[in-house]
């Protein structure tokens, strides 16, 4: 089993709609979540983190965490074709980021105009 | 600048050379860590410095790839006898206490 899994896509998404993005990690003792977001030929930028379960909402995202289910999630509101991209999930074994990151291998998401 | 720095952003060597990579934090940040991209996978993480402590090595894959970071700052990364599976994307990040990481825009290493 992989430490953190994520449906590798292509995920398909209108304009405008929402995009929904999953990702399960193995490890219990995790404790910060991050979501990348990767442009073809381009390094990983941070669109969020979330160290507590429940929502955390930030503009047109926001993240989902439920630690007892091992679950992880990002929600894009109006999905815009700049939204087009690779969403890697990462996981963190101590607070806030430090410590290693274990990467899934990402969900390539196209938003069709 | 205000973000990581990674020099050169593209090296092309040819197999069994040594090549060297150099990672420049954001400034005041702690911690440096280093991942490899390789075509179509995921992020591995490599090796990990925080401040004075001893680097976590674990994710190194084997004794040809080494890294030192000199004065807390700036970092290199040294791969020796380069093999044709060491062609990656070789990405940088660095994060200040209790911050999330961030990434530079990484060497693209081709081994010929």
């Amino acid at each position: 089993q992989k430490e953190v899994e994520q449906n590798s896509g292509p995920l398909s998404v209108p304009e405008g709609a929402i995009a929904s993005l999953n990702c399960t990690y193995s490890d219990r003792g995790s404790q910060s979540f991050f979501w990348y977001r990767q442009y073809s030929g381009k390094s990983p930028e941070l669109i969020m983190s979330i160290y507590s379960n429940g929502d955390k909402e930030d503009g047109r995202f926001t993240a989902q965490l439920n630690k007892a289910s091992q679950y992880v999630s990002l929600l894009i509101r109006d999905s815009q074709p700049s939204d087009s991209a690779t969403y890697l999930c990462a996981v963190n074994i101590a607070n806030f980021g430090n410590e290693k990151l274990t990467f899934g291998t990402g969900t390539r998401l196209t938003i069709i105009p | 600048g205000a973000g990581v720095s990674q020099s050169p952003s593209n090296k092309v060597t040819e197999k069994g050379k040594d090549v060297e990579l150099r990672c420049d934090p954001i400034s005041g940040h702690t911690a440096l860590y280093w991942y490899r991209q390789s075509l179509g996978q995921g992020l591995e993480f490599l090796i990990y410095f925080q401040g004075n402590s001893a680097p976590d090595k674990s994710g190194l894959p084997s004794d040809r790839f080494s890294a030192e970071r000199t004065g807390g700052s700036v970092s290199t990364l040294t791969i020796q006898r380069t093999q044709q599976e060491d062609s990656a994307v070789y990405l940088c990040a660095s994060s200040g206490s209790n911050q999330p990481q961030h990434f530079g825009d990484g060497t693209r290493l081709s081994i010929l």
